[in-house]
């Protein structure tokens, strides 16, 4: 399997429960990221890992949690989310000294209820 | 901080015809990386094209061009030939760091036939 593969596809989830999104990539890429994308606004950076770690952290809720065990998954450890948290989760792979682009994988929405 | 503005948040153009999408940007360095990202209805966020500000010929992948205009700090997108797979959003970015890239809102894009 190649590229970047993100599971599941689909979340519901209630604001008293805790979930997990999971992010592989298979590209030998050194840096991995999240991006919440939410209708009409721009993707926003959330938590970036290069070579395993947190180099950005852009005041996201602790509601939040991510984990990188190694340069090949990361993960988003969510609990006690609102409705407003409700969007499309995008996770993205690159290699850190090139500059040729991320390559992204095709997302989680979640919705909160 | 650096900021990417998409004026246009739908566009439509009929099928073989040239659309052109509109990306202006703040930055005040002098050295940095333009994209356009393309985001079919399958959500992934797939590279179109990309431009290094150093280089003053405008990039060119088959079908999809740029004007780049740095004194202007403008970046757009012109689609030749279009086709009915052409319907996507479309995201304009900058990236400064080989970690910190910034989204434009899209322009949402449809090719009638």
């Amino acid at each position: 399997e190649t590229g970047v593969t993100q599971t599941p596809r689909h979340l519901v989830m209630g604001m008293t429960n805790k979930k997990s999104l999971k992010c592989e990539q298979h590209l030998g890429h050194n840096a991995m990221y999240w991006y919440k994308q939410s209708a009409k606004k721009p993707l926003e950076l959330m938590f970036v890992y290069s070579l395993e770690e947190r180099v950005e952290n852009n005041s996201v809720p602790s509601r939040f949690s991510p984990e990188c065990p190694n340069s090949s998954h990361l993960f988003l450890h969510l609990h006690t989310l609102q409705p407003e948290d409700s969007a499309l989760y995008l996770c993205a792979s690159s290699q850190d000294e090139e500059r040729g682009g991320y390559t992204f994988g095709s997302g989680t929405r979640l919705t909160v209820v | 901080a650096q900021t990417v503005t998409q004026s246009q948040p739908e566009m439509s153009v009929q099928e073989a015809e040239t659309v052109t999408l509109s990306c202006t940007y703040d930055t005040s360095e002098n050295n940095y990386y333009l994209f356009w990202y393309k985001q079919p209805p399958s959500r992934q966020m797939i590279l179109v094209i990309r431009q290094e500000a150093y280089k003053q010929q405008n990039a060119t992948e088959n079908r999809f061009s740029v004007n780049f205009q740095k004194a202007a700090k403008s970046f757009s997108l012109k689609i030749s030939d279009s086709q009915l797979g052409d319907t996507a959003m479309y995201f304009c970015a900058f990236m400064k760091q080989s970690n910190d890239m910034r989204f434009g809102a899209g322009t949402r894009l449809t090719v009638k036939p």
